[in-house]
């Protein structure tokens, strides 16, 4: 039982190229969201899921895209990089979508730097 | 929407000592989830400690209990015999639909 997995752990852009950043999960969660760690602000929430086929947006869903298209995978797409993407971002998941005391399951994290 | 306040950036304590963390939030919903998670210099999240709001008790979890004042929209954290292995990022964070972060609180255990 893997839990929430990440890759990268580490990315160096430039500014204006793309990637995506993997999530999986394999505790069959349907509940799945981004979020980026900064200093001094915590962890925003980008994007987030409530099963496959459906996506919301989060605090600061802007330069960012995702996809839902299987219960497992929650890929998060930059389309052009900024230096203001630069952060490190964290992928979890958890069982209940919605007002839900169920333990919220993080990723070890990818730190992002865009130059 | 709601919102997450820690005032307290950074704190220390002695090894053995007692601390309390500070948290207030902002809700208009009557039902609704707190949690603490901690991130120590691994990066890694790890929950700590959860209260749900129409219970009155507060939740303890060994060293770790909570003062859940749902009136005054406060949850602070209370760190008893505290160990150099709680030295880490403290978060309180707030669940109604999707989960809501603090600042954070960064603390010290000093030996």
């Amino acid at each position: 039982n893997a839990g929430v997995t990440q890759t990268p752990k580490f990315q160096v852009l430039k500014t204006g190229q793309s990637m995506t950043l993997q999530c999986a999960q394999d505790m069959n969660h349907e509940y799945m969201s981004w979020y980026r760690q900064d200093p001094g602000m915590g962890l925003r929430l980008i994007h987030y899921s409530v099963g496959a086929g459906i996506t919301d947006q989060g605090e600061v869903p802007n330069g960012y895209n995702v996809s839902r298209s299987t219960t497992e995978d929650f890929p998060l797409r930059l389309l052009s990089a900024a230096p203001s993407q630069t952060s490190v971002y964290f992928c979890a998941s958890r069982y209940g979508t919605s007002g839900t005391g169920d333990t919220q399951y993080f990723g070890p994290g990818t730190r992002l730097t865009v130059l | 929407a709601q919102t997450v306040t820690q005032s307290q950036p950074e704190m220390s304590v002695q090894e053995a000592e007692t601390v309390t963390l500070s948290c207030t939030y902002d809700t208009s919903e009557s039902n609704y989830y707190l949690f603490w998670y901690k991130q120590p210099p691994s990066r890694q999240m790890i929950l700590v400690i959860r209260q749900e709001a129409y219970k009155q008790q507060n939740a303890t979890e060994n060293r770790f209990s909570v003062n859940f004042q749902k009136a005054a929209k406060s949850f602070s954290l209370k760190i008893s015999d505290s160990q150099l292995g709680d030295t880490a990022m403290y978060f309180c964070a707030f669940n109604e639909n999707d989960m809501r972060f603090g600042a954070g609180t960064r603390l010290t255990v000093k030996p």
